[in-house]
């Protein structure tokens, strides 16, 4: 199993640009989420799925956008990249919700000039 | 909203002496989750604690959960240089379900040899 993955690795935006951040699990997780990881502030939950065709807002939602169509994958959407998105994202699943052991994908480094 | 408040944001010891972090939630927990994050990595989970006064041991670390399940401490005796990382710890307020986890800004362990 490859676990949570997430593409890419790294990536630098001009404001304004947009784009998708990947996240896939291969665990049959019901419960992902993404996360941004800022210096001093820990993780902050931007939006989360508790299945396919179900999503809600975390602590961080504006200006980004989800969907989950399928179990295993939930793209996270910047609609206008602004210098304050610029941050480390982790995706994360879990077998059934928040209860449980959160499995982490290894980020993506995120830099909007 | 629920806040979880983890201190000291840094703590530096010798390798071989103990360390303790603490985590205190303004809300009553259904869970605590300990979470350990190495320099450049995702954060990887630790440990869950569920019950009033729960304490659990794996290996040299120690945790435990409060009697009110508003707080909670992490605790490694005579750390090696392979505990090097940041700790978090991660709350579900009680009756939180699907609301998501509310990690605190984390420990920042660093060991002089």
């Amino acid at each position: 199993n490859a676990g949570v993955t997430q593409t890419p690795k790294f990536q630098v935006l001009k404001t304004g640009q947009s784009m998708t951040l990947q996240c896939a699990q291969d665990m049959n997780h019901e419960y992902m989420s993404w996360y941004r990881q800022d210096p001093g502030m820990g993780l902050r939950l931007i939006h989360y799925s508790v299945g396919a065709g179900i999503t809600d807002q975390g602590e961080v939602p504006n200006g980004y956008n989800v969907s989950r169509s399928t179990t295993e994958d939930f793209p996270l959407r910047l609609l206008s990249a602004a210098p304050s998105q610029t941050s480390v994202y982790f995706c994360a699943s879990s077998a059934s919700g928040s209860r449980y052991e959160q499995y982490f994908g290894p980020g993506t480094r995120l830099t909007v000039t | 909203g629920q806040q979880v408040m983890q201190i000291p944001q840094y703590q530096h010891v010798q390798e071989g002496e103990d360390f303790t972090t603490y985590c205190n939630s303004s809300t009553t927990l259904s869970n605590i989750q300990w979470y350990k994050q190495r320099p450049g990595g995702h954060p990887v989970f630790l440990i869950q604690l569920v019950k009033s006064g729960e304490v659990k041991k794996q290996k040299r670390l120690t945790f435990q959960f409060g009697e009110a399940k508003k707080n909670s401490s992490l605790h490694i005796t005579a750390t090696q240089t392979t505990d090097v990382g940041t700790y978090f710890c991660a709350g579900l307020r009680s009756g939180g379900g699907a609301d998501g986890l509310t990690f605190g800004k984390g420990t920042h362990l660093i060991i002089q040899p």
